[in-house]
């Protein structure tokens, strides 16, 4: 399984701070995405970087990609407390999102 | 993108009842999918719904446990069959549209007690 591995597991921060993720995956990709869940509810995709390409802009959302290192980054810059959520990073290696692989997700929680 | 809806929301069930799922969307898509996600934990793909051919189910998960349905481009049932209170947790469809994007329903709350 290639299930990707993210910290941290929970990061807490004040609202107007950056928040950054890390997911790290095992094998080769096609393309990273991230989601965000809102407690327990549906994800809302985020962004897609694919494996040609080392950042992506998105908002106030900023994604980076390493392949070399098999790692990616989500950075949010000027947290709000609607922020607050669970981030998932999901690899495709088939190019077709057909068969996508979760990672275990970090915990933000932005306070006032 | 597209729009997809659950029903239900959620569900408070008595081991051994069955439970059906409903996931809806708002256009056609060839590839439909059913996800887990028990309590604290990330998603776990349970199976793939085909268009007038049988699910195709990953590892761990079989149709006499979780028997999905696919009459339509547009629709697709999850049935919870036998349920135990392992079978607590958050199920959600979601679709493939975009070509390389899967969009997620609201997902349906499910507690066994």
């Amino acid at each position: 399984s290639q299930q990707g591995e993210e910290d941290p597991q929970a990061l807490s921060i004040q609202e107007g701070e950056n928040a950054t993720m890390n997911c790290s995956y095992k094998t080769s990709i096609n393309n990273l995405q991230w989601y965000r869940q809102n407690s327990g509810r549906g994800l809302v995709h985020l962004i897609l970087i694919r494996s040609n390409e080392r950042e992506k802009h998105s908002g106030r959302l900023r994604v980076t990609l390493d392949t070399s290192k098999k790692s990616s980054s989500l950075l949010i810059t000027a947290s709000r407390a609607a922020d607050t959520a669970s981030y998932f990073c999901a690899t495709d290696d088939t190019g077709t999102a057909s068969k996508l692989t979760f990672g275990t997700g970090t915990r933000l929680q932005v306070t006032l | 993108s597209a729009v997809i809806s659950q029903k239900p929301s959620r569900d408070i069930c008595q081991r051994g009842t069955s439970l059906t799922i409903q996931c809806q969307v708002d256009s056609q898509v060839t590839m439909m999918f059913w996800y887990r996600q028990q309590p604290g934990q990330s998603l776990t793909l349970i199976a793939t719904a085909n268009q007038g051919s049988e699910a195709t189910y990953e590892s761990g998960f079989v149709i006499d446990k979780f028997p999905i349905s696919r009459p339509n481009l547009t629709f697709s049932t999850l049935t919870v069959s036998n349920m135990s209170p392992e079978d607590s947790s958050i199920y959600l469809c979601s679709v493939v549209a975009g070509r390389e994007t899967q969009y997620f329903g609201p997902g349906t709350r499910l507690l066994v007690l």
